[in-house]
């Protein structure tokens, strides 16, 4: 089934403890992008990447980091989380970056303490 | 750069009736996609519609379908006999090159 999976689906944790997740697609998407999703904001951008090693900044980059080392994956790293990032996050990919939309993974919801 | 409005933070609407959301964007392009999203209480994306900037003729999806004014920057999602399932955030969203930008969402109850 082509789909984009994203783990782990719900997270707790404290400030200051580096974390990452997840994110890998099977449809051989070149383009792969994260979001972060709050009440009233919608979705905004945080990084997306183009290509394998091609990454760029989004919207809302600060306090977080990615890598595209392959072309599946595309993992969110958060070094020191702080309460504000505590979010509904999606990964998704796309085909390229228009025609298509976008596929998404089933969110992450991460809490911050 | 890019905005997406959406003016209609909830709405609801009858079961069986018909119900449009509204969403305007701004963009200084001439060449761009448009979609509608729905996100229903398990949270997952699901692409509902998406239009072509460069066609004129509004798209269509069973009972889901566009009214886009390009003049006027307006991208309207009309769903047609309405029913429960169809309860769900819905977002619009803009897409050219590597810009993807969404509204911040209109929340539809379907009333039974």
């Amino acid at each position: 089934e082509a789909q984009v999976t994203q783990n782990p689906r719900y997270l707790i944790t404290v400030t200051g403890k580096k974390l990452t997740v997840t994110c890998s697609q099977n449809m051989n998407h070149e383009y792969m992008s994260w979001y972060r999703q709050d009440p009233g904001l919608g979705l905004r951008q945080i990084y997306y990447s183009m290509n394998v090693e091609v990454t760029d900044k989004g919207d809302v980059p600060e306090g977080y980091k990615v890598s595209r080392k392959e072309k599946r994956n595309f993992p969110l790293i958060l070094e020191s989380p702080s309460p504000n990032q505590t979010s509904l996050y999606f990964c998704a990919s796309s085909p390229n970056s228009g025609f298509y939309g976008y596929t998404f993974g089933s969110g992450t919801r991460l809490t911050v303490v | 750069a890019q905005t997406v409005t959406q003016s209609q933070p909830e709405m609801s609407v009858q079961e069986a009736e018909t119900v449009t959301l509204s969403c305007t964007y701004d963009t200084s392009e001439s060449d761009y996609y448009l979609f509608w999203y729905k996100q229903p209480p398990s949270r997952q994306m699901i692409l509902v519609i998406r239009q072509e900037a460069y066609k004129q003729q509004n798209a269509t999806e069973n009972r889901f379908s566009v009214n886009f004014q390009k003049a006027a920057k307006s991208f309207s999602l009309k769903i047609s006999d309405s029913q429960l399932g169809d309860a769900a955030m819905y977002f619009c969203a803009y897409s050219r090159g590597q810009n993807f930008v969404f509204g911040p969402g209109t929340r539809l109850s379907v009333l039974p």
